[in-house]
């Protein structure tokens, strides 16, 4: 399977700890994006990659999230001390060059939910 | 600021009915469009899309035409199926940035 690959599918933690996803996209695809999605909504944005550099953080993403790219393939996404608001759904999307009609390719998501 | 508006669902159809989702958007500049559809267990998938004005896309059957003049992007289709059921979600990508602003999705439901 050479499609966007999320870990762990399913993430369940308790308030106020740390957690990490980890995603990778397809092979050679330089673009990667985080978007989060909660119940009954779109995709919002967090932030992208070109290769290893990150080029746009939305105001959605608070000083308790970061995300890395290191070696411009895989990417985590860290959530500390977690909140009960921090529960979604958390995407990972890969495309192959810049560009605003380049189509996005999604993984299946991981799915947090903080107790 | 960039912003997509998207028919609240569920849409409930027979079999072989015409669709309609509608989509209306605002953005700054000339966005590219998009539809993506959602089938149960699996990732968001790209539908179709359209980069600029009077463009039409389509997909499986599906069509949506980009009308700048209403600022919308319905999508169409002239006989559902049932594997038609799914969410789908509109998109924009703004002029100067690649990300995607999506609406909120509308369920369809297709029954035999």
């Amino acid at each position: 399977d050479t499609g966007v690959s999320q870990n762990p599918r399913h993430k369940i933690t308790k308030r106020g700890q740390n957690v990490t996803f980890r995603c990778d996209p397809i092979s050679e695809h330089n673009r990667l994006y985080w978007y989060r999605q909660t119940l009954g909504q779109g995709p919002e944005f967090l932030t992208y990659f070109q290769n290893e550099a990150q080029l746009e953080k939305s105001r959605l993403l608070s000083d308790r999230f970061s995300a890395e790219r290191p070696k411009g393939s895989f990417s985590t996404l860290e959530i500390q001390r977690t909140e009960q608001g921090d529960s979604a759904m958390y995407l990972c999307a890969s495309s192959p060059r810049q560009g605003r009609d380049t189509e996005a390719f999604f993984g299946q998501g991981t799915r947090l939910t903080v107790v | 600021g960039n912003s997509v508006t998207q028919m609240e669902g569920p849409v409930t159809l027979s079999e072989e009915a015409f669709l309609t989702i509608n989509c209306t958007y605002t953005a700054t500049g000339y966005p590219s469009l998009f539809w993506y559809v959602q089938y149960p267990g699996e990732g968001l998938q790209l539908l179709l899309k359209a980069t600029k004005a009077d463009d039409k896309g389509s997909n499986k059957g599906f069509e949506a035409t980009y009308r700048k003049e209403t600022t919308s992007f319905h999508l169409e289709k002239g006989s559902v199926q049932v594997s038609d059921s799914a969410v789908y979600f509109c998109a924009l990508s703004a002029s100067g940035t690649d990300k995607l602003i999506f609406g909120t999705g509308t369920r369809l439901q297709v029954f035999p």
